[in-house]
């Protein structure tokens, strides 16, 4: 079936650096990849859509100058927070959208817990 | 008109039991409704999906059961295991190559031995 690879799985990083987070569809093209954000014991928050090639539509309340969005092939796609705060800990998850005719629907990575100290 | 609801918010059955997890949507657009089972530090993985063009879908122990008129659609898990413990979300979406999935709130089920 239809794999993201999500990583790092556990980040930690200093107030005011930045993180990288990747996800690489393995087995299928991607053309839309979401990216989410959780926190503990909630639901999971869309912050942003992006599609191959083209610039992310973010969603009302994120700030796209925090959370760089590059979706520049249709395998790979990355999230980076930069200057990052405490505030941004949480557990980030992407998402690919498979259409293979018969096979659609959404997969997802495994997540990303990041931690700000 | 975007909402998912879900209910309820968590769930304790016993080993065998079969638990129920219930959502409501507003959006008359949305046409593929999936549920998805996480456990804790993982991604979300998808149990099992359904149309609006069946009222009800059954892959292993899982069934979905949907109701267009009532725009409700369910979750029910026959013989349910201690292994089932997770955490389950539904989610909607409009049957567009690569259209958001708006997520209910989740249910957290523990499944006692």
């Amino acid at each position: 079936g239809a794999v993201v690879s999500q990583h790092p799985s556990r980040v930690i990083c200093k107030s005011g650096t930045s993180v990288k987070i990747e996800c690489r569809s393995l087995d299928f093209q991607a053309t839309t990849m979401f990216w989410y954000r959780q926190f503990p014991k909630q639901s999971l928050m869309l912050m942003a859509t992006s599609n191959e090639g083209s610039k992310a539509t973010y969603e009302q309340g994120v700030e796209k100058d925090k959370f760089l969005i590059n979706h520049a092939s249709l395998t790979l796609s990355t999230l980076t927070v930069t200057s990052a705060h405490p505030e941004d800990s949480s557990f980030y998850i992407c998402s690919g959208y498979v259409d293979g005719g018969q096979v659609y629907g959404y997969t997802f990575g495994s997540g990303t817990r990041l931690t700000v100290v | 008109q975007q909402q998912v609801k879900q209910s309820p918010q968590s769930l304790i059955v016993q080993k065998g039991g079969i638990p129920i997890i219930n959502c409501a949507y507003e959006n008359t657009a949305f046409d593929y409704f999936p549920w998805y089972q996480q456990f804790p530090g993982k991604g979300p993985a998808l149990l099992i999906a359904i149309r609006p063009d069946v009222s009800e879908k059954k892959e292993g122990r899982f069934t979905i059961s949907f109701n267009k008129s009532a725009k409700q659609f369910s979750l029910h898990i026959m013989d349910s295991q201690p292994g089932d413990s997770a955490t389950y979300f539904c989610a909607a979406s409009k049957d567009t190559s690569g259209s958001r999935l708006t997520f209910g709130e989740g249910t957290q089920l523990t499944v006692n031995p």
